[in-house]
C-alpha cells in the first residue's frame, strides 16, 4: 500500500461547478497536509497547508483534514477555467500522483 | 527574487552519457530537494541537502550523485544515463523551522525534461 494515495483522474467539470479532489494516506502520525496546483509544464506551487485535523479557508479553497479516517480533501467553489491543472495533495514529505483537473468554459 | 531555478530546461541524452543538473535558490534557504515526476507515479524524492555541504537519500537515489558546495546551489548528477531515468526533474528548497527543522512548505523550480534514447 502507499503511503500517499490520490486518484490521477482525469476530473472534467463545467465552470462554476463546485470541485473535491481527494487523498487517503496510511501513516497517522502525519500532522502536516499540504495540497500544491501544478499547471502544464510547470514546477508545483503551493496552494494550501493544513497543520493537523479541521478545516482551512481561502477564497475559494477549502482545505479538511481527517485524521480518524486518515482522509484529505481539496474543495474548490465556483471553478474557473483557470483552475485547470493538476492538484498534487502532499502529507508529511510524500506526494499523491496528482489529480489533473479541467474546467470547462 | 528569482526563486528557484534549474537549468537547463531540456536535454536529450544517449545512453551512458553524463551531465549535471543545476539548481540555484536566491531565498536563502537550508534546505534543497531533487525530485523526478513520472506519470502516475507523483513526485519521488531522489537526494537532499539540509544545509551547505550536506547530502543524504531519498527515496530513489540510484544511478545519482548530488552536490550542494555553496548554500545557494544544489546539482543532480547522472553518471551514466539510462532510458529509465527519462523524467521531469524538480528541485525545490525549503526554510527552517526553529533551531534545526524543515519547513514542510516546498518551493520548486521550474523543472528540466530529460530524455535518454
Amino acid at each position: 500500500q502507499k503511503e500517499v494515495e490520490q486518484d490521477p483522474g482525469p476530473l472534467s467539470v463545467p465552470e462554476g461547478a463546485i470541485v473535491s479532489l481527494n487523498c487517503t494516506y496510511s501513516n497517522s502520525a502525519f500532522q502536516y497536509f499540504m495540497w500544491y496546483r501544478q499547471y502544464s509544464r510547470k514546477g508545483p506551487e503551493l496552494l494550501m497547508y493544513t497543520y493537523s485535523s479541521g478545516n482551512k479557508e481561502d477564497g475559494r479553497f477549502t482545505a479538511q483534514v481527517d485524521k480518524s479516517s486518515k482522509y484529505i480533501s481539496l474543495f474548490i467553489r465556483d471553478s474557473q477555467p483557470s483552475d485547470s491543472a493538476t492538484y498534487l495533495c502532499a502529507i508529511g514529505r510524500r506526494f499523491g500522483a496528482g489529480t489533473r483537473l479541467t474546467v470547462k468554459p | 527574487n528569482a526563486g528557484v531555478t534549474q537549468t537547463p530546461k531540456f536535454r536529450v541524452l544517449k545512453t551512458g552519457q553524463s551531465m549535471t543538473l543545476l539548481c540555484a535558490q536566491d531565498m536563502n534557504h537550508e534546505y534543497m530537494y531533487w525530485y523526478r515526476q513520472d506519470p502516475g507515479m507523483g513526485l519521488r524524492l531522489i537526494h537532499y541537502s539540509v544545509g551547505e555541504g550536506t547530502t543524504a537519500k531519498g527515496e530513489v537515489p540510484d544511478g545519482y550523485n548530488v552536490s550542494r558546495l555553496k548554500k545557494q546551489n544544489f546539482l543532480l548528477g547522472l553518471e551514466s544515463a539510462a532510458p529509465s531515468q527519462t523524467s521531469v526533474y524538480f528541485c525545490a528548497s525549503s526554510f527552517r523551522v526553529g533551531t534545526r527543522n524543515p519547513s514542510y512548505e516546498q518551493y520548486f523550480g521550474p523543472g528540466t525534461r530529460l530524455t535518454v534514447t
